[in-house]
């Protein structure tokens, strides 16, 4: 079965300062991945996917992440961190078929210092 | 466009009270529809998810049953709350085949 591993429970950074959020996966084929962030009491707004092709991609907001299937790693980056940016992120593997079901790893909490 | 809807937003309910949450999607047909759990400090929780009507399969066992008596409906249930029932529960779809998933606003639910 997929699982995925979020290691940072809580991130601070200062504002302007680069951001990198940490996501492993565990999965017996190429996954698919995904970034989601969720500002308190709201649901979860997608920040990008990878599905297949270039290894770097780009989401919303300024953030990027990159696939490295050599150390199943999908972690997330933002060169500079604007306070907004203070929420949860979620890190999230998914698999066709058998209800194309999303799992997602424990989250980080990213607070921004101004 | 799509778009989903779920409420209530926020629910206070007393120990062996019964639920229902509902959640709707407009915009597109034969989705997938998903019940996420998310706990302080535990991450979102699958519930159930429905590939058509009348199709629920549960992932863990539990309090709560799910029903999907429309395309385009899913509702959270219980007979009777527990206090561990007590969480931030998500509503979300997909379309066959793909496994981005678009989420609700939540329901923020507190057994007393």
């Amino acid at each position: 079965a997929q699982s995925v591993t979020q290691p940072d429970i809580h991130i601070t950074v200062s504002e302007g300062a680069s951001l990198e959020l940490r996501c492993n996966y565990s999965y017996g084929a190429t996954p698919y991945l995904f970034w989601y962030v969720q500002s308190p009491g709201q649901g979860l707004q997608l920040l990008l996917k990878y599905f297949s092709g270039d290894t770097l991609v780009q989401g919303i907001k300024g953030f990027e992440a990159e696939f490295k299937r050599s150390q199943s790693s999908f972690n997330l980056r933002k060169p500079s961190v604007h306070w907004s940016d203070a929420a949860e992120y979620f890190c999230a593997v998914g698999i066709t078929g058998g209800g194309n079901k999303l799992t997602f790893g424990t989250g980080t909490q990213l607070k921004v210092e101004l | 466009s799509q778009t989903i809807h779920q409420w209530p937003a926020t629910l206070v309910q007393p120990v062996g009270s019964p639920l229902s949450l509902e959640c709707t999607v407009e915009g597109t047909s034969n989705p997938n529809l998903y019940w996420y759990r998310q706990a302080a400090g535990r991450g979102l929780q699958l519930l159930f998810y429905s590939v058509g009507i009348g199709q629920i399969s549960s992932e863990v066992p539990q309090n709560l049953s799910a029903s999907r008596p429309q395309d385009r409906q899913f509702i959270l249930s219980s007979k009777k709350l527990l206090l561990s029932d007590s969480g931030f529960y998500l509503c979300a779809w997909n379309l066959v085949g793909n496994t981005e998933a678009f989420f609700g606003q939540g329901t923020r639910l507190t057994v007393v």
